[in-house]
């Protein structure tokens, strides 16, 4: 069984530029959550998604953030105009439906020079 | 906002000796969930528990959910060297379906042979 699947790992982009980050969640699972990490924190929620739905995004910044997860195809966290403060570790999780366990994916490392 | 407070902050033991760890909050949590995060790699879950008053373990892990639901604690007995991460509790505050997970600041582990 394939975990949780994020893309790119590494992922450098200029101030000014959007990043895109990818996530796939486990087979079965329909939830997913994103969480950023900053060095030597503990994981803050951003976003909760089902399928075509935001279910709660209390975490997200108001401005240049956005999340989808589209009927097909995986879960996207977008980041416009990016700048130095956005440069952090990004987790992707995924459960099943009635299950408080959040898996997680390796995660998807956002530098902003 | 809720916040979970972890401590120790660090530990540096030798192999073999047990491990104790804990959460508290000041608010009222539903599910604990305990993960292990290694360097450059998303947090792996270890255990969770539903219930105040609950003793669950995994091998050499034990964790329990604190009676008044404000805290939980995380054992590990017999330590080996690729103990050697940080640790995050993390907790569930919500009603009948699930969502965001609030992290403690995380108990780095260090086993020296």
């Amino acid at each position: 069984n394939a975990g949780v699947m994020q893309n790119p790992r590494h992922l450098v982009r200029r101030r000014g530029q959007e990043a895109r980050l990818r996530c796939s969640p486990m087979k079965g699972h329909s939830h997913v959550y994103w969480y950023r990490q900053l060095p030597e924190e503990g994981l803050k929620f951003m976003v909760y998604l089902q399928k075509e739905n935001i279910i709660d995004e209390s975490g997200m910044p108001k401005e240049r953030f956005s999340a989808e997860f589209p009927k097909e195809g995986p879960s996207i966290l977008r980041i416009q105009q990016v700048v130095r403060g956005d440069s952090a570790a990004y987790f992707c999780a995924s459960s099943p439906t009635g299950s408080a366990e959040q898996y997680f994916g390796p995660g998807t490392r956002l530098t902003v020079t | 906002g809720q916040q979970l407070n972890q401590s120790p902050q660090s530990m540096f033991i030798q192999e073999g000796e047990d491990v104790s760890m804990n959460c508290t909050s000041s608010s009222i949590f539903n599910t604990w969930l305990w993960y292990k995060q290694d360097p450059g790699e998303g947090p792996v879950l270890l255990i969770a528990l539903y219930k105040a008053g609950e003793l669950t373990s995994n091998g050499r892990l034990t964790a329990q959910f604190g009676i008044t639901r404000k805290d939980s604690f995380l054992n590990i007995s017999a330590s080996i060297p690729s103990d050697v991460g940080i640790y995050f509790c993390a907790g569930f505050a919500g009603g009948t379906s699930y969502g965001k997970l609030t992290f403690g600041q995380g108990t780095i582990l260090t086993v020296h042979p």
